[in-house]
Parts: C-alpha cells; sequence; structure tokens
C-alpha cells in the first residue's frame, strides 16, 4: 500500500532558528500533498495544500513566510518552520493524495513532533 | 467552507458493548466523508469513507458508517467493541472532488475497558 514517510520524527530547536521537515512518498507519485497540525488532545489543523511544481496554498491564519513549504518533486514536499517559537511547539502531519487517483483519499505520515525551547 | 463537529469528546465503554459516535458537517454541496483512527503512538488511518451509493458504509474491523444526508451526519457504529479498540477517531469532510481538501472534526477519545 501506499506509503508516506516524514523525517525527522522529533526535533527539538531552539528558539530562532530554522528547522525544515521532509514528507515522502516513497512508492508512489504525489501532486497534491497537505500539511497539518496537531495540538495535544485536539483534531488536525490544515496549513497549507502543497502542489508540486507552484506555490502552496495557504488556509486563512497561516503565515506563509513562517511556515515555508516546498514541493520540487512528485515525491517531496518539505515544510521549513522559521525563526520558530516556543508556540510553534506541536506535532507537523503531512498526507498525501497519490498522482492520478480518482479518489480522495488521503495516506498520512506519522508525524514530526516539533519542540521548540 | 466546510466544518466537521464530533461532539462526543471522550467516550468510556466496556468491551462488548455497542459504539454510535457522532458527526455532523456543514457544507451545502456533496461531499466525501471519512472517519480516520489514531492508535496511541501511531499515525492516522483510514476506517472507511462515502463517495456516493449505499449510504450504509462498512469499513474494516467490523465498524460502519450511516451518512444521513438530511441530518448532515455520518456516525460511525460497531456493534461490540474490543479493547483494541481504544484511540482517538476522528471525522472528516472534503467537498465531493478527488482535489479537494480534507477538514477533520475536532476527534473522540475512546477508551474501552477490559
Amino acid at each position: 500500500g501506499a506509503v508516506v514517510s516524514q523525517h525527522p520524527s522529533r526535533v527539538i530547536c531552539k528558539s530562532g532558528t530554522s528547522v525544515k521537515i521532509e514528507c515522502r512518498s516513497l512508492d508512489f507519485q504525489a501532486t497534491t500533498m497537505f500539511w497539518y497540525r496537531q495540538f495535544p488532545k485536539q483534531s488536525l489543523m490544515l496549513m497549507a495544500t502543497s502542489n508540486e511544481g507552484s506555490k502552496a496554498t495557504y488556509e486563512q491564519g497561516v503565515e506563509k513566510d513562517k511556515f515555508l513549504i516546498n514541493h520540487a518533486s512528485l515525491t517531496l514536499s518539505t515544510l521549513t518552520v522559521t525563526s520558530a517559537h516556543p508556540e510553534d511547539s506541536s506535532f507537523y502531519i503531512c498526507s498525501a493524495r497519490p498522482r492520478g487517483s480518482g479518489a480522495n483519499v488521503l495516506t498520512f505520515g506519522a508525524g514530526s513532533r516539533l519542540t521548540v525551547l | 467552507a466546510q466544518s466537521v463537529s464530533q461532539h462526543n469528546h471522550h467516550v468510556i465503554l466496556s468491551e462488548a458493548a455497542s459504539l454510535e459516535l457522532g458527526c455532523n458537517y456543514s457544507y451545502g454541496g456533496t461531499v466525501n466523508l471519512f472517519w480516520y483512527v489514531q492508535y496511541p503512538g501511531q499515525h492516522l488511518q483510514l476506517l472507511l469513507k462515502y463517495f456516493s451509493g449505499d449510504p450504509l458504509v462498512k469499513g474494516i474491523k467490523g465498524f460502519e458508517a450511516e451518512f444521513i444526508k438530511s441530518k448532515f451526519s455520518f456516525n460511525l457504529r460497531k456493534p461490540s467493541v474490543q479493547w483494541s479498540d481504544t484511540a482517538e477517531y476522528f471525522c472528516a469532510v472534503s467537498q465531493y472532488s478527488s482535489a479537494s481538501k480534507i477538514i477533520f472534526g475536532s476527534g473522540t477519545r475512546l477508551s474501552i475497558r477490559p
């Protein structure tokens, strides 16, 4: 079945630094990937839609200069949290829709837990 | 814009009890509906989905959900739960399109007493 890999699974960084999280579709191509943020004991909040070869579409209230998304290939999307602050600490989850899939079904990665000190 | 409401934040049941988790959505058009499950320490997995056709959808592990268009609901059911069903359950909705984003409800934590 379709597998999505996220790296790193856990990262701790100092306030003011930038952190990059990778999302890879391992055995399929994905023209569209989604980035979600999950707060403790809360739901997944859609941050942005990442489209291969074009700019990401951000949800209302999500700072595009803060959360940089790049989808340079059909198997890789990256999320960079720039100038991270403690309030950016969260669980970030990516998901991907297989290219050519006629069905709106996503495969989710295992998530990346970011802790900003 | 579409939204999803899950009214039960935490449900506690004994093994063999019947389960029903509520899910209501708001969107005037045709929708795709999903239930995802997140077991402790694991990533999200698709439990079942509704795209069209029979409004009673059967998923994995004995779960089923019924789409009632007039009530904008997509409740999840299981006749007899097991301890291994302990997990977080998320209802989700998207517009009826292969390119639409999926919006999640707040989730329901299910705890099963052995």
